[in-house]
């Protein structure tokens, strides 16, 4: 099956820096997804992202699937983006694949 | 529009004994998935429904099962409760297919005793 790596798996910041947290897959997909666990456990879906860039407020991620790699930016960071960001890939009507994700902590 | 619905919220469940998970779809969503979220094995999925039939299924053992409703409501059922089912039990839904975007309910935390 297809293998997703989330890289890194740890990360602290400061409030106000910027951070890129990366996906790499092992197999062409058709569907790649950004999710943010939030402390209560759920995911809320950040990007549909198969290809290209898409932004949203602070937030954006870039897509290059023939290089089977995703990134996910924040900018200018605040305490509420803290908790667990997973990316996720299926082919076809196949499972979601999701990564071991990357934790994040925001520090005052 | 409401979002994925997961009850209950919260179940302590004692070794042996049985349970229901319930999950409501976003209205017109017609996929619904299962996911098991435990801190040694990340997410790792149990199976998809679509149109009252499974689509998918994961490499989970006989004990988990589920269904789907004709109103796109999925339960899932674990039977013979381990230690090890302790998890955060997790319900997306998509409009018709796995590889669109998937929208996910706040989930069901499973302690077994």
């Amino acid at each position: 099956g297809i293998q997703v790596e989330q890289s890194p798996p740890d990360l602290i910041l400061q409030e106000g820096a910027n951070s890129t947290l990366r996906c790499n897959f092992s197999d062409s997909v058709n569907n790649l997804q950004w999710f943010h666990q939030n402390p209560w456990g759920q995911l809320i879906n950040l990007f549909y992202i198969p290809s290209g860039t898409k932004q949203n407020g602070r937030l954006s991620a870039t897509t290059v699937a023939t290089e089977r790699y995703s990134l996910l930016y924040i900018s200018s960071s605040q305490t509420t983006d803290s908790g667990v960001y997973f990316c996720a890939v299926n082919f076809g009507n196949e499972k979601l694949t999701f990564g071991t994700g990357t934790r994040l902590t925001i520090i005052p | 529009k409401a979002g994925v619905t997961q009850t209950p919220r919260y179940l302590i469940k004692t070794r042996g004994q049985q349970v229901t998970l319930s999950c409501s779809p976003i209205s017109g969503h017609r996929s619904v998935s299962w996911y098991q979220q435990t801190p040694g094995q990340g997410l790792q999925f149990l199976f998809e429904y679509f149109s009252e039939t499974q689509r998918n299924k994961g490499n989970f053992p006989g004990r988990f099962s589920g269904r789907q409703f004709s109103n796109s409501r999925s339960e899932m059922n674990v039977s013979t409760l381990e230690l090890g089912d302790s998890a955060l039990y997790l319900c997306a839904s998509s409009l018709r297919r796995s590889d669109e975007r998937a929208f996910f309910g706040q989930g069901t935390r499973l302690t077994v005793v």
